[in-house]
Order: C-alpha cells, then sequence, then structure tokens
C-alpha cells in the first residue's frame, strides 16, 4: 500500500480563513516531499517543497510544517481564495535522492465557501 | 518554454488496440515519468527515465512500453488496451543536476478504454 496518505479527504473552508491539509508518510527514510494543487481537467502543479532536514518552509501565502517524530506533513494556506479550491495531494521522495521517484497521497479536495 | 505537453488531450481505445501517449518537453530535463491516476487515488508511477536511451520500471508497470531516444521525447505505449488502463495519464519531468526532485507535470490525456 501507499505510504503516504492524508487524514482528510475533504476540507471546507469560508473565504479568507487559514487552511491547513494534513498528510502522514509512514517511511522514516524518505527525505524529500513535495505540495501539489491539482485543479480540475489538470495536471498536479508544485506548490511547495521541504527536505527532511528542515521542519518549517514558507512560500507566498503557504507554510509547509514538517514533524519528523510523528511523520507529519501539513500545509497551510493563508487568507484562503475561492482560486485556491482544488485538491492537494503531499508526495515523498523514497529513493534517496538517487532517482527522484515520488509516491503520492490520494489527495485532500478542499473547498473554499464565498 | 512550452513546459510539458502532452497529446492527445483524449482518447477512445476499443480493448485490444494498441495506442501511443506522446509526452515532450523543452526544458532540457534528464527526468521524465508516466503517472497514470485513477478516480480515488493519487498517481502512480508507470515508467520513468533518468536519461535519454534509460528507462526503467515503477509501480504499475505492466502493459505499457515506454522508450526514450531523445531527451525531449518520452512516448508511453500501451500494446495491447484493456479497460483496467482507463484512466488519466501525465507525464512529468525535473531537471538533472539538482538536489531536488520535484517534478513538473504536463496537462494529462484522459483515455477511455471500451
Amino acid at each position: 500500500g501507499e505510504s503516504v496518505g492524508l487524514h482528510l479527504p475533504t476540507l471546507s473552508v469560508q473565504e479568507g480563513d487559514n487552511s491547513i491539509i494534513n498528510c502522514a508518510y509512514s517511511n522514516s527514510a524518505s527525505d524529500y516531499f513535495i505540495w501539489y494543487k491539482q485543479e480540475s481537467g489538470k495536471g498536479p502543479q508544485f506548490i511547495i517543497d521541504i527536505r527532511s532536514n528542515m521542519d518549517k518552509r514558507q512560500g507566498q501565502r503557504v507554510t509547509v510544517l514538517l514533524n519528523k517524530t510523528v511523520k507529519h506533513l501539513s500545509l497551510q494556506i493563508a487568507a484562503t481564495q475561492p482560486g485556491d479550491s482544488a485538491v492537494y495531494f503531499c508526495a515523498e521522495n523514497m529513493d534517496g535522492g538517487s532517482q527522484g521517484n515520488l509516491i503520492f497521497g490520494k489527495g485532500t479536495k478542499l473547498s473554499v465557501k464565498p | 518554454n512550452a513546459g510539458v505537453t502532452q497529446t492527445p488531450k483524449f482518447q477512445v481505445l476499443k480493448t485490444g488496440q494498441s495506442m501511443t501517449l506522446q509526452c515532450a518537453q523543452d526544458m532540457n530535463h534528464e527526468y521524465m515519468s508516466w503517472y497514470r491516476q485513477d478516480p480515488g487515488m493519487g498517481l502512480r508511477l508507470i515508467h520513468y527515465s533518468v536519461g535519454a536511451g534509460i528507462t526503467d520500471q515503477g509501480e504499475v508497470p505492466n502493459g505499457y512500453n515506454v522508450s526514450r531516444s531523445t531527451t525531449e521525447d518520452f512516448p508511453l505505449r500501451l500494446l495491447s488496451a484493456a479497460p483496467s488502463q482507463t484512466s488519466v495519464y501525465f507525464c512529468a519531468s525535473r531537471p538533472s543536476g539538482s538536489d531536488r526532485v520535484t517534478q513538473y507535470f504536463g496537462p494529462g490525456t484522459r483515455l477511455t478504454v471500451l
């Protein structure tokens, strides 16, 4: 089975609120994690990534947190907007970087209410 | 740059037919890969290539062939289509010479096998 999964399959938030999307992984050897956003009918779009030697990384309106102790990854979206509505996937690299193959979770659907 | 391009966008096949899904990238990326995405599931790796002339199997390679004669192109061949291969197929690439394994995806090909 997949080692990367998500706690919640769907998440509904009010426009302007902050969103938190969670992801669990099982392979403690994974050293690289990525969040992707996928809008309906489109390919996954890179959002942010983080190495295992970091516990936090920030981008524009997004923050990824990594807790290696409990093997947990989260994506925080500040001031969620209708354009953030999509399915969000976390992915991990399990090859130690040698090949760069990714294992994806099943995804969380984020719906933003106006 | 056009990024990662895929053709066709949609395809309907009959069981037993063969076809090739095209993927091209103009970013001079060494690594390219093919994933399939089924409803309610994350992306699963079919085949990948770390450079021209080199290919390898991913998680779900059965029923698919690939080749990598040039850096730019990475076609995926279905030898004898089956209904179980109904899915959305994504091609992705990433640059070489980098310690980041983030991959960039094309828009996808939606395949239906009757």
